[in-house]
């Protein structure tokens, strides 16, 4: 069964920073990824995904992720924090369900970003 | 495009009544829909997937008979809570999924149930 693991609950940064989230995944054959954003009492928008492409994503407002088969990961970063960031980040793997013939989204549990002025 | 809507986006109701949340695909079809619930402060849970003319398909721990799905056309399924009691109060987001691609899910912007 796939699964994902974001390794951090919060994360802080100063506006102007650097944005990291990481994501580990497990996955029995080559995943499905995908960053979503949720900001409050908001659905989610999708940020970027990985389907078996260019190792390198690059999703909107400027985030990207790398795509990282021998370390399982798919860590999400941003050059330059920006206010308008602030929400909870989900990374997510996508499960193909043979018998239904669709995908089955498999969400980690969540990191809140805060940016500070 | 890829719009999806909910409806109610917050809704309050009594113990013991009923609830309907509507969840439409506006501008393309989908035989593939989802439904999540997000209690505050964590994740999205996959309640169920529903489609289009046949019965949906419940993950483990969540009651049919609460829960009832309908997915009567390619771009409505609505999602009736049965009976509320405040323990169902939460945050409950559709998804749905292309015919075409089948690949990504389009969500809803949710509808925050109050059960009083």
């Amino acid at each position: 069964a796939q699964s994902v693991t974001q390794l951090d609950s919060h994360v802080s940064v100063s506006e102007g920073t650097p944005v990291l989230l990481r994501c580990n995944y497990s996955s029995s054959y080559s995943p499905s990824l995908f960053w979503y954003v949720q900001h409050p009492n908001k659905g989610l928008q999708l940020l970027l995904k990985y389907t078996s492409a260019a190792t390198l994503v690059k999703g909107i407002n400027g985030f990207e992720a790398e795509f990282k088969k021998s370390e399982t990961s798919f860590h999400l970063t941003k050059p330059s924090a920006h206010m308008s960031d602030a929400a909870e980040y989900f990374c997510v793997v996508s499960e193909k369900m043979f018998s239904g013939g669709y995908n089955k989204l498999i969400f980690g549990a969540g990191t809140r970003l805060a940016v500070h002025p | 495009g890829a719009v999806v809507s909910q409806h109610p986006s917050r809704v309050i109701c009594k113990s013991g009544t009923s609830v309907k949340i509507e969840c439409r695909s506006l501008d393309f079809q989908a035989t593939t829909m989802f439904w999540y619930r997000q209690f505050p402060k964590q994740s999205l849970m996959l309640m169920a997937t529903s489609n289009e003319g046949s019965k949906a398909t419940y993950e483990q721990g969540v009651e049919k008979d609460k829960f009832l799905i309908n997915h009567a056309s390619l771009t409505l399924s609505t999602l009736t809570v049965t009976s509320a009691h405040p323990e169902d109060s939460s945050f409950y987001i559709c998804s749905a999924t292309p015919t075409r691609t089948g690949n990504e899910q389009f969500f809803g912007p949710g509808t925050r149930l109050t059960v009083l």
